[in-house]
């Protein structure tokens, strides 16, 4: 399995554009990039999931370069509810099992 | 549609006692996975059941502990003789079979937190 690097933490404020960049040197062909969303006492949360280029949903956006040795989430206008450890996983797409792979995440912190 | 679901929330037990930790997956999912979390680390696969089949248990200690998935009810992950290294957030997750080509998103329960004193 692919090891990822992202931050440690990040600050930002309410109202502002959070990218939280992580890094897959090693990515295989077949890998998919996933990030999850963990808040404190509560089990990870699936935000978004892309192969290459951009991908959208109604709670972030995924960029995803050519060579895809790296990958963006993008957060638009952070509220302080956003406030949470957000994880990077590059993994197989295996149909039906994939054994997910947590790092230790980028702690954000949201302030007034 | 419930999520999945955990319980107990929070278990403590004594050395040596045995923990019992319960997991309902979402309705329609027929695959159930195990984490364990330290404190300030990530989540550490553990085992990935479907029903009455143990598919993958790489990640499970390879003694006190066992999981089950019965044909009716919930997935067991069971901890006998527990030690104070135990303590730990306990998260269950499920998906549903897919097809060729689907993505395996896992859908996490709240999580069990073991104290052991």
């Amino acid at each position: 399995l692919a090891k990822t690097t992202q931050p440690i933490s990040m600050d930002s404020y309410e109202g502002q554009e959070v990218n939280i960049t992580c890094s897959h040197n090693n990515i295989a062909t077949n890998d998919y990039i996933t990030w999850y969303q963990q808040f404190p006492s509560q089990g990870p949360r699936f935000i978004i999931q892309g192969y290459k280029t951009k991908v959208t949903n109604e709670v972030a956006s995924l960029f995803i370069p050519a060579d895809r040795k790296s990958s963006t989430l993008s957060l638009p206008r952070v509220s302080l509810s956003d406030t949470a450890v957000y994880y990077c996983l590059v993994g197989d797409r295996n149909p039906g099992f994939q054994k997910l792979v947590f790092g230790t995440g980028t702690r954000l912190l949201v302030s007034p | 549609n419930a999520g999945v679901m955990q319980n107990p929330r929070h278990l403590v037990r004594r050395r040596g006692q045995e923990a019992r930790l319960r997991c309902s997956p979402m309705k329609g999912h027929s695959h159930v996975y195990w984490y364990r979390q330290l404190p300030e680390e990530g989540l550490k696969f553990m085992v990935y059941l479907q029903k009455e089949n143990i598919i993958d248990e790489s990640g499970m200690p390879k003694e006190r502990f066992s999981a089950e998935f019965p044909k009716e009810g919930p997935s067991i992950l069971r901890i006998q003789q527990v030690v104070r290294g135990d303590s730990a957030a306990y998260f269950c997750a499920s998906s549903p079979y897919l097809a060729s080509g689907d993505t395996d998103t896992q859908y996490f329960g709240p999580g069990t937190r073991l104290t052991v004193l």
